[in-house]
């Protein structure tokens, strides 16, 4: 059985930065052509990719917000960690995690349930 | 990148059959056959329904059908049941740097 399962904090402040992890179980991100990812829902507004990081390390990130993203992945505990620095109201949303379960895979087949994130000013 | 265009809402009877469109561009929808379907209900993962435009993961009801003409695409859901109501997004591969793109969201609501 797959599962992923967000964590992080509630409340940031502005310029604050967050960090998020996505802890999940029932593959490996070890594994060919895996990956795992953010992709966040402002209220009332689209979902929108943030960031990835793929089994071979290789990583994407929304060229929006590429700036000030970084994701990294630790496999030993089947973890992965995104920071988002100079955080702004703006990005208050809930945040989920998400797998692409392969290279030929052009959708994201496991979610996590998605952690709110509010950003005061 | 502007975000697939999805009715804010539908709504249909126990049996009845509704669709749901999901109409992007010649980058993305048109593009591409890498339109995926979610299904989200409150509080919950949101579920993988539809793939690659028609295709159904292991689990999901046949009841369940997905399409697309040019730039746009459809989730049709037949025999509609209490449980279908949940709000329903559509995503498409992108030409554009963001790779992916998705719909604002449709929620469904059974009468």
């Amino acid at each position: 059985q797959i599962t992923l399962k967000e964590s992080g904090p509630t409340l940031v402040e502005s310029t604050q930065t967050l960090t998020l992890t996505c802890t999940f179980s029932g593959f490996s991100l070890s594994t060919t052509g895996v990956a795992v990812g953010w992709i966040r829902q402002p209220p009332g507004k689209a979902l929108e990719c943030l960031a990835l990081i793929y089994w071979d390390d290789d990583t994407f990130y929304s060229p929006s917000l590429k700036s000030r993203l970084t994701i990294t992945k630790d496999t030993s505990k089947n973890q992965m960690v995104l920071t988002m620095t100079n955080m702004d109201p703006v990005d208050t949303a809930t945040y989920f995690c998400a797998r692409r379960g392969g290279v030929t895979h052009y959708y994201f087949d496991y979610w996590g349930r998605g952690t709110m994130v509010t950003v005061s000013s | 990148q502007s975000a697939l265009t999805q009715p804010a809402s539908v709504s249909g009877s126990p049996g009845q059959s509704i669709t749901i469109s999901c109409t992007g561009t010649s980058s993305d929808i048109g593009a591409y056959n890498f339109v995926s379907w979610y299904q989200h209900h409150p509080d919950k993962a949101p579920k993988l329904l539809i793939y690659d435009v028609t295709n159904r993961p292991s689990g999901v009801s046949n009841r369940l059908s997905g399409s697309k003409s040019g730039n746009t695409a459809s989730l049709t859901i037949s025999g509609l049941q209490a449980e279908d109501e949940a709000t329903y997004y559509c995503s498409s591969y992108t030409r554009s740097s963001t790779n992916w793109v998705f719909g604002g969201g449709t929620k469904l609501t059974v009468l």
